[in-house]
């Protein structure tokens, strides 16, 4: 089956910093998200983005689905995006979404 | 998008008990899954359920040790049999959003074994 790995693992910043979290994987794939699980569980849906560049406030993603990687930046980063992120893909035919490693970032006051 | 509930929100569970989690989404969905978060883990899909047939189980999970239900196109429940310690996670139901097809995950539900 399709391996969605992502890197970093662990990640810690400032508070203010940059980061770009990146996602591969090693098949083509019909849809991708970006999800945010904060301290407490709750997953929360960041992006859809089977390719091309979005943009929400500080975040933004871009997928490269030829090349097989998608990427997520954060931007002036605050103490509240502490939590792990992951991304996770479909494929053509199917319906479930594998999910990725994820990568824990830990964002210091 | 749509507003997912779960109860109960945690348990403390003793080894051969089972335990049987809900989930209620606030609108009708066709698919609902059910993920498994062991601690410091990914998350594993262990079943997709529809309503009006059997749910479809991942490898390496059966449905003698997760029976789900799917009653409606509101609801369903995952039942963790026989549990053992091992069996200590995150239980995550969530659904698909077509249009495009995103996926809303409940706030889980953290279950101790001991």
């Amino acid at each position: 089956g399709i391996q969605v790995e992502q890197s970093p693992p662990d990640l810690i910043l400032q508070e203010g910093a940059n980061s770009t979290l990146r996602c591969n994987f090693s098949d083509s794939v019909n849809n991708l998200q970006w999800f945010h699980q904060n301290p407490w569980g709750q997953l929360i849906n960041l992006f859809y983005i089977p390719s091309g560049t979005k943009q929400n406030g500080r975040l933004s993603a871009t997928t490269v689905a030829t090349e097989r990687y998608s990427l997520l930046y954060i931007s002036s980063s605050q103490t509240t995006d502490s939590g792990v992120y992951f991304c996770a893909v479909s494929t053509s035919g199917t319906y479930k979404y594998i999910f990725g490693t994820g990568t824990r970032l830990k964002v210091l006051a | 998008s749509a507003v997912i509930s779960q109860k109960p929100s945690r348990d403390i569970c003793q080894r051969g008990t089972s335990l049987t989690i809900q989930c209620q989404v606030d609108s009708q969905v066709t698919m609902m899954f059910w993920y498994r978060q062991q601690p410091g883990q990914s998350l594993t899909l262990i079943a997709t359920a529809n309503q009006g047939s059997e749910a479809t189980y991942e490898s390496g999970f059966v449905i003698d040790k997760f029976p789900i239900s799917r009653p409606n196109l509101t609801f369903s429940t995952l039942t963790v049999s026989n549990m053992s310690p091992e069996d200590s996670s995150i239980y995550l139901c969530s659904v698909e959003v077509t249009g495009p097809e995103t996926q809303y995950f409940g706030p889980g539900t953290r279950l101790l074994v001991l």
